[in-house]
């Protein structure tokens, strides 16, 4: 199973774009990328997946270079809501097999 | 998206008890199911995958006796803590995966659950 690493913590500013990225130097050819975001006693909730270039969504965009090493979870104009955990996941979903394990999280926090 | 529950949201006991939790895929069939745990700032940890009509397996070191998982229908995992203590309080999040073809094009999603709060006195 690929290892992730995420940075443990980032603080942003209301309304500005936050940037968080992924390294997964083990990333098989079958994995994907998925991205959840946690609040305090909640279950994750899922926010993007994507395998390879550029995946948006109405939410994220999610930004795979070539070799698919890392990615970038990005968040336009973050608001005070936005503060959560939020992890990056690499799995096999095409057998069916990936059983998703959870790294450390990188814990966001929008200042006002 | 797809929706999973859970049941209770919390629940208090005393040490020595057991505690079931329940895990329902609400608007799809699931055979496969996660239970994660998760401390207090710290991230989830995979306990066990449940399969519909087979046992469960357990990642290391987690005790298969104390946790039990039951799979019995495509809707519904169950997860009972036996002899509870202390220090297996902690909030258990169950995921459900929801797999299959629309047309062409193939998806493997985890949904999670709401998360449960075990607090053992």
């Amino acid at each position: 199973l690929a290892k992730t690493t995420q940075p443990i913590s980032m603080d942003s500013y209301e309304g500005q774009e936050v940037n968080i990225t992924c390294s997964h130097n083990n990333i098989a050819t079958n994995d994907y990328i998925t991205w959840y975001q946690q609040f305090p006693s909640q279950g994750p909730r899922f926010i993007i997946q994507g395998y390879k270039t550029k995946v948006t969504n109405e939410v994220a965009s999610l930004f795979i270079p070539a070799d698919r090493k890392s990615s970038t979870l990005s968040l336009p104009r973050v608001s005070l809501s936005d503060t959560a955990v939020y992890y990056c996941l690499v799995g096999d979903i095409l057998t069916g097999a990936n059983n998703l394990f959870f790294g450390t999280g990188t814990r966001l926090t929008v200042i006002p | 998206g797809a929706v999973v529950s859970q049941h209770p949201s919390w629940v208090i006991c005393k040490s020595g008890t057991s505690v079931k939790i329940e895990c329902r895929s609400l608007d799809f069939q699931a055979t496969t199911m996660f239970w994660y745990r998760q401390f207090p700032k710290q991230s989830l940890m995979l306990m066990a995958t449940s399969n519909e009509g087979s046992k469960a397996t357990y990642e290391q070191g987690v005790e298969k006796d104390k946790f039990l998982i039951n799979h019995a229908s495509l809707t519904l995992s169950t997860l009972t803590v036996t002899s509870a203590h202390p220090e297996d309080s902690s909030f258990y999040i169950c995921s459900a995966r929801h797999a299959g073809l629309a047309g062409d094009l193939e998806y493997n999603e985890q949904f999670f659950g709401p998360g449960t709060r075990l607090t053992v006195l």
